[in-house]
């Protein structure tokens, strides 16, 4: 399986600052990585795929980046709607893995 | 637009079988798409379990993939899941989704809005 590690785990900013979550894979995957956000109680919702295509109806904030390896998840201005739990995810492998989730919290 | 609904018996007993159903609507089970089962256990991360296409090609993940079988029916629109052998740490919530491909991406933008599976006696 291809390991996803994620980085923070966790992480306190608040409103208006700019935040990047980092993923790296075990193995190269191309562009092959997504973003989910996910709210408690929630189901995850996509909000970056293939590396750096921002899914239909998702605010231009958010933004991702990399390939091979090495990706990165930056949103540029901090919302009060943006404090969530993301999960990077690959799809090169057809055994899909998610990274461990990084909580994003208000300081 | 494509909804999915997820469905199934919210208690089950050790040793037991799993059952869940993803009914899919406003759309088609045989679309280009592969359709997903994905768990998460309380205060932990997703897992992907498995896929299926309306064909009835599957993948599913090495470390479930003795306990794990999903089926698709055509005629109801919908795709199922069975985990036998189930422990306390089959515990989670159970979401299906549906998976999208555009070129270079491969990715879940429809997901239901999960069930909640325990197991125990």
């Amino acid at each position: 399986d291809i390991q996803m590690t994620q980085s923070p785990s966790s992480l306190s900013a608040s409103v208006g600052d700019r935040v990047t979550i980092t993923c790296r894979a075990s193995q190269s995957i191309s562009s092959y990585l997504n973003w989910y956000q996910q709210k408690p109680g929630k189901a995850p919702k996509l909000l970056i795929y293939a590396a750096s295509s921002l899914q239909s109806g998702v605010p231009s904030r958010f933004s991702g980046s990399g390939s091979g390896t090495d990706f990165t998840l930056t949103i540029s201005s901090l919302q009060p709607e943006d404090f969530a739990t993301y999960y990077c995810q690959q799809s090169y492998s057809t055994s899909i893995t998610f990274g461990q989730g990084t909580r994003l919290e208000i300081k | 637009q494509v909804q999915l609904q997820e469905s199934g018996p919210g208690l089950v007993k050790p040793s037991g079988t799993l059952s869940l159903t993803c009914a899919v609507s406003g759309g088609s089970i045989s679309s280009s798409n592969w359709w997903s089962w994905v768990r998460q256990p309380p205060g932990k991360g997703l897992e992907w379990i498995g896929e299926i296409y309306h064909s009835g090609s599957t993948n599913y993940n090495p470390s479930l993939k003795s306990r794990v079988t999903i089926s698709v029916d055509k005629s109801k629109n919908q795709f199922s899941l069975k985990l036998s052998s189930v422990t306390a740490a089959d515990t989670a919530v159970y979401y299906c989704a549906r998976f999208d491909a555009r070129p270079g991406g491969y990715y879940m933008d429809v997901w239901g809005k999960g069930t909640t599976v325990t197991v125990s006696s």
